[in-house]
């Protein structure tokens, strides 16, 4: 299947700091989505991107949908403790019947 | 509230048997999506239907199998389980706007299978 490299793994920060994560793929795609999933619950979508060069912000979010359409960055600015979580990206080829693929997630913890 | 209700929240059972997740997409939804999330892993897609059909498989195992019903719920069928089958499986929908797909995903709280 379509593979989807997100990084970092995971993340260890300090309450404040800026978080800065991204998700590449060898193909182009025409969707990318950013989830964040708390543990024991399902995704929920934080961020959707449609065209290439977008730059989309929910609240201290921002996500960005790569020039070359084959890459998408998620930041979070001055980070809280409820940001803790696992953080996924998702992206859907074109012409594939509105196919998702997922990217390996990075787990965020925020240390107070 | 994404709007999409899955049951049961949990369910355990013994190897060797079987069981059926449900799910309702949102309102309008005509896709419906399962993957399965093991321990500790990223989402691996199963199946996807669209409006009762089945659209693309995943990595799903022939002793699984789904359908979509009419008025668009939808079931996973899971038999012969093995101890490896224990995992949080989540049902998807996505929808149109205006006639195209929206490209967005919207998730269930899934169903936590633990078999013994």
């Amino acid at each position: 299947g379509q593979q989807l490299n997100q990084s970092p793994q995971s993340m260890f920060i300090q309450e404040g700091e800026d978080v800065s994560m991204n998700c590449t793929s060898s193909s182009i795609f025409n969707t990318w989505l950013w989830y964040k999933q708390d543990p024991g619950e399902g995704p929920v979508l934080l961020i959707a991107l449609y065209k290439a060069g977008e730059l989309t912000s929910n609240g201290r979010l921002t996500a960005q949908f790569g020039i070359t359409r084959k890459d998408s960055f998620l930041n979070i600015s001055a980070s809280i403790p409820s940001d803790v979580g696992i953080y996924f990206c998702a992206g859907q080829l074109p012409n594939t019947g509105n196919q998702f693929y997922f990217g390996t997630g990075t787990s965020l913890t925020v240390i107070p | 509230d994404s709007g999409v209700t899955q049951t049961p929240k949990h369910l355990i059972t013994a190897t060797g048997q079987r069981v059926t997740l449900r799910c309702s997409p949102r309102s309008g939804d005509l896709s419906v999506y399962w993957y399965q999330q093991s321990l500790d892993q990223g989402l691996q897609f199963l199946i996807q239907y669209y409006n009762g059909e089945e659209r693309a498989k995943g990595n799903i195992l022939e002793r699984f199998s789904a359908q979509q019903f009419p008025d668009l719920h939808s079931e996973l069928n899971l038999s012969s389980l093995e101890l490896g089958d224990s995992a949080l499986y989540f049902c998807a929908s996505s929808g149109l706007a205006g006639g195209f797909p929206t490209g967005e995903l919207f998730f269930g709280e899934g169903s936590r299978l633990t078999v013994l």
